[in-house]
């Protein structure tokens, strides 16, 4: 079965300090892959997505990137973090089952941004 | 292009009355309608999904929800609620070519509280 994991699990950065998330499916190859985001009081709003290696989609403006270097990998990027990014970051991607079609999560990152 | 509007950011109930949790979609295309629970300090969990078989679909933990192409809504119902039902819930919306770049768009959440 398709599994998500993400680490780390939470993170503490200073404002202006680079980030680097990273999401690894298994069970599955060549994964359509997201990467969103939920603010402290806001719902969860698609950043990224990639259809395969080297390819990104961004849905919406903003201080972060994403690489696909592999198949199975997704990474989250920042080169300077702002206190604006703090938020609960998802990967997931979608799966065929049974009954159509659902998406596996990860655990998610916690980031905070002081 | 979808979108999913939900309606109340916060729902309070009492143990044991009738939860509902509204959300309307727009989609250009027929829909993969979803709902997720959140709970504190947790990633998301899949309640249940409609992909165009029945219109009333049956999740876990009692839920329900009704796909209602005519009034475009998608509305999340449990009977009873009960105080682990407390949690946030996300009402989300697919197209179908999940596997041509399909996206998965949410709502901004419904937070559930339940009094004792």
């Amino acid at each position: 079965s398709q599994t998500i994991h993400q680490w780390p699990a939470t993170l503490v950065q200073p404002v202006g300090s680079p980030l680097s998330l990273e999401c690894t499916v298994e069970g599955t190859s060549n994964p359509n892959l997201y990467w969103y985001r939920q603010a402290a009081g806001r719902g969860l709003q698609l950043l990224f997505y990639s259809v395969g290696i080297g390819q990104i989609s961004s849905e919406v403006p903003q201080n972060l990137s994403a690489s696909r270097p592999q198949d199975r990998q997704f990474i989250l990027s920042s080169k300077k973090l702002l206190l604006s990014d703090s938020g609960f970051y998802l990967c997931a991607s979608p799966r065929a089952s049974l009954w159509g079609y659902g998406y596996t999560f990860g655990s998610g990152t916690r980031l905070t941004v002081v | 292009a979808q979108s999913v509007t939900q309606l109340g950011s916060h729902v309070s109930v009492s143990e044991g009355a009738l939860v509902l949790l509204r959300c309307n979609y727009s989609s250009s295309v027929p829909p993969y309608l979803f709902w997720y629970v959140q709970y504190p300090n947790q990633g998301l969990q899949l309640l249940l999904k409609y992909t165009s078989a029945a219109t009333l679909v049956k999740g876990i933990n009692g839920f329900e929800a009704e796909f209602k192409k005519s009034e475009t809504s998608f509305h999340l119902t449990k009977p009873s609620a009960h105080m682990r039902d407390a949690a946030e819930y996300f009402c989300a919306v697919s197209d179908r070519r999940y596997n041509q770049g399909g996206k998965l768009i949410f709502g901004q959440g419904t937070e559930l509280s339940v009094k004792p």
